[in-house]
Parts: structure tokens; C-alpha cells; sequence
């Protein structure tokens, strides 16, 4: 059964400030790897969606890597700003398979 | 980008009664839609893959009698929690997604409890 751990679970940072959320999944067959976003009241926002076959991807300040064989993927942000405070998640789907199997999360809070 | 709405974002309900919950793809056919819950301090769970014209796949330990899924549109799904119980006071959240595109869209979520 595939598990998503994320560490840590809150983040407090300092504006401008360059952070790294960390995600790790059980099962390293996966077919891809996305990462969320998650305001309140908002639902989630897709981010970067990296496919099993890319070892990262990146979107303006955030580059998501992956390195399937060890099960770990980490979401950098750079000089993070107070609107990137959300919950990040992490989420893994297999092959055969359309269910996204999800982490806890991580609260980032981005003090101005 | 595309967009889910869902509706209502937030349901307070007595014992007993049943809740309906809608997810509408916005601006673009939906040809699969997800039901997810999620539990304070807990993963976001799935609960049921829907395909519209077609009875919902349910995952395991979710009961199919009491989280009634109607996908009868290529834009609208709703979930019925039916005889709800304290039990089932959960965030209920949609995703939704085309058939070229592999990104989900998700819905705002629906907060229910019940009391």
C-alpha cells in the first residue's frame, strides 16, 4: 500500500527567504508525482506535475525534483513571499491507475 | 485555466438527513470526477471515481449506499451522503478532469458537519 509522508508537517520563514518542502512515498513505482497547493476556502491549485520518466521541473520561483528510485521528491521555493503561505501537498499516482494518493501536507507560513 | 465549482462550501445538518453536494466543471467536459475527504489532520482520502454515464467506482471501506454519486452530465457530478451522522462531519472535496488533460482541477471543497 502506497504511503506519502511529508516533513515537516509547519514551516514558519522569514520573507525572502529560500525553503525546501520534502516528500516521500513508500512505493517507487508511481506514474507521476504532482504538488498542490491548498488555501482555505480555495480547494487545491496544481503546481508541478512530474511525470515518473523527469527528474524535475520547474514553474517560476518553484523547482519540483524527483528521484524515483529513493522515493523522494522535494519542492524548493525561492525568496518565498507572504502570499506563498499555504499548505503544500504532495501526491502520487500509479500506473493503471487515475487515484492520487496524498501526503498530510505541509503549513508554510511566510512572515512578512 | 479550468475551473470546478462546488457547492455548497459549507453545510451544517442535523442527524439523520441527507446532504447533497455539487461539482460543475466550469469550462471544459469533465469525463472523470473524483470525490475526496478529508479528516482534520489527515490525508485527503479518495473516496469514489465516477465517469459520467457510468456507475461510480468506489474505494475500499467507503459504503456506496451512503455516499450516493450521480454523474449524469459531462459537467456536473454530485455526491448524497445520506442519513448523515456525526461520524461523516468531514472536508468533501471534487476534482475533475478532461480526457486530453492529466492535470485534476479540484473544487473549493464542502465542509460538513453534522451535529
Amino acid at each position: 500500500k502506497q504511503e506519502v509522508t511529508q516533513i515537516p508537517a509547519a514551516l514558519s520563514v522569514p520573507e525572502g527567504e529560500n525553503l525546501v518542502l520534502n516528500c516521500s512515498f513508500t512505493d517507487s513505482a508511481i506514474y507521476n508525482l504532482q504538488w498542490f497547493r491548498q488555501d482555505p476556502g480555495k480547494g487545491l491549485t496544481s503546481l508541478l506535475l512530474i511525470q515518473s520518466s523527469q527528474r524535475e521541473q520547474t514553474s517560476g520561483r518553484l523547482n519540483a525534483s524527483l528521484d524515483k528510485s529513493s522515493g523522494r521528491s522535494t519542492l524548493y521555493i525561492a525568496a518565498s513571499q507572504p502570499g506563498d503561505s499555504a499548505t503544500y501537498l504532495c501526491a502520487v499516482t500509479q500506473g493503471g491507475s487515475e487515484k492520487l494518493v496524498f501526503g498530510k501536507g505541509t503549513k508554510l507560513t511566510v512572515n512578512p | 485555466g479550468a475551473v470546478v465549482s462546488q457547492h455548497p462550501s459549507r453545510v451544517i445538518c442535523k442527524s439523520g438527513t441527507s446532504v447533497k453536494i455539487e461539482c460543475r466543471s466550469l469550462d471544459f467536459q469533465a469525463t472523470t470526477m473524483f470525490w475526496y475527504r478529508q479528516f482534520p489532520k489527515k490525508s485527503l482520502m479518495l473516496m469514489a471515481t465516477s465517469n459520467e454515464g457510468s456507475k461510480a467506482t468506489y474505494e475500499q471501506g467507503v459504503e456506496k449506499d451512503k455516499f450516493l454519486i450521480n454523474h449524469a452530465s459531462l459537467t456536473l457530478s454530485t455526491l448524497t451522503v445520506t442519513s448523515a451522522h456525526p461520524e461523516d462531519s468531514s472536508f468533501y472535496i471534487c476534482s475533475a478532469k478532461g480526457s486530453t488533460n492529466e492535470k485534476l482541477f479540484f473544487g473549493s471543497g464542502t465542509q460538513l458537519s453534522v451535529l
